[in-house]
């Protein structure tokens, strides 16, 4: 079957850290790889995704490679901010095994001033 | 407005009860999804639908059931309440498109406690 392993947290940084976030996934098939984020209080958006192998997802600052080879999609931001507390998710969907989404077991991510 | 929206945000139950969640979203998905999140175990799928003639159930989807009253409204229930159905609880929709991937677009969750 398909999983998603990621670190577990939480992660406590100083602001301007670097941060990165570790993600390992198995699949069945040719995954899709997406990181989403859980604002405080809030439902989880989506904060980048990468579609095939090499392909690098970016925004808000935030990074990640699709590798192959080391199954991996690891997160990473070089300057982070307190607002970028958050809970990160890294997932997975097959789009031939009908689009359902797997995901990991978030990380909390705390950035203190 | 919100495109995604969850009713209630907060519920308080009892165990036994039988009680709805309820999702509405706004982007004209035919896609709609509900999943419990649990500390520590990320988010895992209760029921999805295709569409309003098409339900399937999730990996978890024992003591729950769901109603798609339209393409907009895609209900969850808990026909009787025990509090290990304590959780967060998240509707999502998605459009699968013509592209290799497809996003979900997720609500703002419902706090569910089930003394």
């Amino acid at each position: 079957g398909n999983s998603v392993t990621q670190m577990e947290g939480p992660v406590t940084l100083s602001e301007e850290a670097f941060l990165t976030i570790n993600c390992t996934y198995t699949a069945t098939g040719y995954p899709s790889l997406f990181w989403y984020v859980q604002y405080p209080g809030e439902g989880l958006q989506l904060l980048l995704k990468a579609t095939k192998a090499d392909d690098k997802g970016s925004n808000k600052g935030f990074e990640a490679t699709y590798r192959k080879e080391t199954t991996s999609f690891h997160l990473e931001k070089g300057s982070v901010q307190v607002s970028d507390s958050a809970v990160y998710f890294c997932a997975l969907e097959i789009k031939a095994a009908g689009n359902k989404l797997t995901f990991g077991g978030g990380t909390r991510v705390l950035v203190k001033p | 407005d919100a495109d995604v929206t969850q009713t209630p945000r907060n519920r308080i139950t009892k165990t036994g009860k039988r009680i709805m969640l309820e999702c509405s979203q706004t982007k004209g998905h035919d896609r709609m999804y509900w999943y419990r999140q649990d500390p520590g175990l990320g988010l895992r799928l209760i029921y999805y639908s295709f569409d309003v003639k098409d339900i399937n159930k999730g990996e978890i989807s024992d003591g729950y059931s769901v109603s798609r009253q339209a393409q907009a409204k895609f209900s969850l229930s808990l026909e009787s309440a025990i509090p290990n159905q304590t959780a967060l609880y998240f509707c999502a929709t998605s459009d699968p498109g013509q592209g290799p991937v497809e996003t979900q677009y997720f609500g703002p969750g419902t706090r569910l406690l089930v003394l």
